[in-house]
């Protein structure tokens, strides 16, 4: 157990539909880190927010979004959805902002998203 | 554009055997690599980093080497064990303002009794 939690587990929605995955790091973590995982691919980076504020961006689509909240939560917003976004969103957390051998990202154990 | 490229999609090992998983990147501002391993139903793991300063990095059966110049780095399991299944994820960082890890595909590796 990484003390990341994730919720949903699993989401089974339709196209053009809008859901939310929620995030909460592990205690004490300022980071949180957004992944999208899909068939045959590796992870791929989405967002990061530390302390509330967005602090790196990667392939995140438009009708994506994400924010943290006061209590260090976060959510990923996927909006008009596509069958192609169907896929495991992973969240991470970790203490610091930037990757070293002292910053270690703990992963959630993800949202299996399926569009239909 | 994949930066970070893990081009054996899988690898098969007898138990008490070396592993070795290999993993290249074109991008020559990564400074700071990592391993991740997955096992099913769970989101990876942390297993063991190198800065670019370094050539090599032990953690008890697991070694981490990276040869800058070829833009390579492996990760040796040894010896292996069955538990050791999983998916195994490369991933790297280039420092400075940029916070991100980009990941590669990932190696399943299986480990036989």
């Amino acid at each position: 157990d990484s003390g990341v939690t994730q919720t949903p587990k699993h989401l089974i929605t339709a196209t053009g539909q809008r859901v939310t995955l929620r995030c909460s790091p592990r205690s004490g973590d300022l980071s949180v880190y957004w992944y999208q995982q899909s068939l045959d691919q590796g992870l791929q980076f989405l967002i990061q927010y530390y302390n509330g504020e967005e602090r790196a961006k990667g392939n995140i689509l438009e009708r994506f979004s994400a924010q943290q909240f006061p209590d260090l939560h976060s959510e990923l917003n996927l909006s008009s959805l596509e069958l192609g976004d169907s896929a495991l969103y992973f969240c991470a957390s970790s203490q610091k902002l930037a990757p070293s051998s002292y910053n270690e990202q703990f992963f959630g154990p993800g949202t299996r998203l399926t569009v239909l | 554009d994949q930066q970070v490229k893990q081009n054996s999609p899988s690898l098969s090992v007898q138990e008490g055997r070396i592993s070795i998983l290999n993993c290249d990147y074109t991008n020559s501002m990564f400074d700071y690599f990592l391993w991740y391993k997955k096992y099913p139903a769970e989101g990876p793991t942390f297993l063991i980093s190198i800065s670019s300063i370094k050539d090599k990095n032990e953690d008890g059966r697991f070694t981490v080497f990276l040869n800058k110049s070829a833009k390579h780095l492996s990760l040796h399991i040894v010896p292996s064990q069955p538990g050791d299944s999983a998916v195994y994820f490369c991933a790297a960082n280039s420092g400075g303002s940029n916070y991100k890890l980009t990941f590669g595909k990932g190696t399943l590796l299986t480990v036989n009794p």
